[in-house]
């Protein structure tokens, strides 16, 4: 089956620690995308990538680093530096990086801070 | 600026009700593209539809129904007959031509969470 995942679904971070969520996708999509979701809120965008080695800030990417070393994978990493890095991760894709094309999202990591 | 606002946060009805989501956005392009999308209590955003600016013609699948009005900029979502299934929280979204920037990537309303009790 075709689709994104996104590994761990539940994880847990001492302050201080960098931690890296996992992104995979199998639907040959060119466009890949990290968003937060805090409660009661819309997604927020922290980065996109439209094509392999080569990826762009979002609207809130302090504090967050990405790699796209391959065109099926997109990991985010939560560095020391995000200040409030509690919330709901998601990750997406679309097969290319236009206004039309719909995203596919994963199933999310929940990111919590202890 | 929010640009996709969902005034309505939460919604309670019972099932078999129809209900209305609402969704006004704010756009200076001539061409932009809306989407829904459903998040379920899993977490997953699920793909409704998407209307792109050109086509204001109403849309219907099976229960599900949207009417895209320009004149109002607003993109609202019907679902007839609800079911306990449909619960869960809805999002709006925008994705507009002139955003290449972001890698087009979607601007979505804060959502509105749907509960459909028996």
């Amino acid at each position: 089956d075709g689709g994104i995942t996104q590994s761990p679904k539940y994880l847990f971070r001492k302050e201080g620690q960098n931690v890296t969520l996992s992104c995979e996708q199998n639907l040959n999509h060119d466009a890949m995308y990290w968003y937060r979701q805090d409660p009661g809120q819309g997604l927020r965008l922290i980065y996109y990538s439209q094509i392999v080695n080569d990826f762009q800030k979002g609207d809130i990417a302090e504090g967050y680093s990405v790699s796209r070393e391959k065109k099926e994978s997109f990991p985010l990493t939560v560095t020391s530096a995000q200040k409030n890095p509690t919330a709901f991760y998601l990750c997406a894709s679309s097969r290319q990086g236009n206004p039309y094309n719909e995203q596919f999202f994963g199933p999310g990591t929940r990111l919590t801070v202890l | 600026a929010q640009k996709v606002t969902q005034a309505q946060t939460e919604i309670s009805v019972v099932e078999k009700e129809d209900v209305t989501l609402d969704c006004v956005y704010e756009t200076r392009d001539t061409t932009y593209y809306l989407f829904w999308y459903k998040q379920p209590p899993s977490g997953e955003l699920v793909f409704l539809i998407r209307r792109n600016s050109f086509d204001e013609q109403n849309e219907i699948s099976g229960r599900y129904s949207w009417n895209f009005q320009k004149s109002t900029s607003s993109f609202n979502f019907t679902i007839t007959a609800s079911q306990v299934v449909d619960s869960a929280v809805y999002f709006c979204a925008l994705s507009e031509a002139s955003n290449s920037n972001s890698g087009y990537a979607l601007n979505f309303g804060k959502g509105t969470s749907l509960l459909v009790t028996p």
